[in-house]
């Protein structure tokens, strides 16, 4: 089956800081890749996805691009903000069939005014 | 409108209770999730449900029962829990799986066990 590997955190950063989380995944054929933010005390939300080599999947400032080279699918933000402090998962489906999703470990940012 | 509901949002139970969590999604998708999170871990599949028949069991604990009446409605019964089974239980529904896997969450049912 597939794999997604997530930088763990936590990352603490300063208001308007640039960020980055990493994630690597492993998987047959190529799969669409998914980022999901969960803010404290909720449900997860979509954040962003790709569904192709080269995709660049955006939404609120954040950007990942569908990089098929590096299998790497790393989510950036430019100027972060203290309302961004969550959980933040990268997931791919767990195989071809796209039965589920599996996802990294989560990494935790928290953003100081 | 992509919104997945889920009630109750919080729920307290003995071992020896029975009660159901209750999961709705209206935006036609016909796969279905449940998907169990423990605190500060990511979410780990139970069930799936493909155009309302069980496709997939993740090996979990009959004292978890799902059921799906309609391709809108999925619940989770539960009987008999262990206090190791609190956790947040969120929803999940994708127009299917395979080609459009996207999937939409609720917010979640927080369980604790006594």
């Amino acid at each position: 089956g597939n794999s997604v590997t997530q930088m763990e955190g936590p990352v603490t950063l300063s208001e308007e800081a640039f960020l980055t989380i990493n994630c690597t995944y492993t998987a047959t054929g190529y799969p669409s890749l998914f980022w999901y933010v969960q803010y404290p005390g909720e449900g997860l939300q979509l954040l962003l996805k790709a569904t192709k080599a080269d995709d660049k999947g955006s939404n609120k400032g954040f950007e990942a691009t569908y990089r098929k080279e590096t299998t790497s699918f790393h989510l950036e933000k430019g100027s972060v903000q203290v309302s961004d402090s969550a959980v933040y998962f990268c997931a791919i489906p767990a195989n071809q069939a796209g039965t589920a999703l599996i996802f990294g470990k989560g990494t935790t940012l928290s953003v100081s005014s | 409108d992509t919104e997945v509901t889920q009630t109750p949002k919080h729920l307290v139970m003995g071992m020896t209770n029975k009660k159901s969590l209750k999961c709705e999604q209206h935006m036609g998708h016909r796969a279905m999730y449940w998907y169990k999170q423990k605190a500060k871990k990511p979410p780990e599949l139970m069930f799936v449900y493909s155009y309302e028949k069980l496709s997939i069991n993740e090996s979990v604990p009959s004292r978890f029962s799902p059921e799906c009446p309609n391709s809108s409605l999925l619940n989770l019964h539960l009987h008999a829990l262990q206090p190791e089974d609190s956790a947040l239980y969120l929803c999940a529904s994708s127009q299917d799986h395979g080609v459009l896997p996207t999937q939409y969450f609720g917010p979640g049912t927080r369980l604790t066990v006594l």
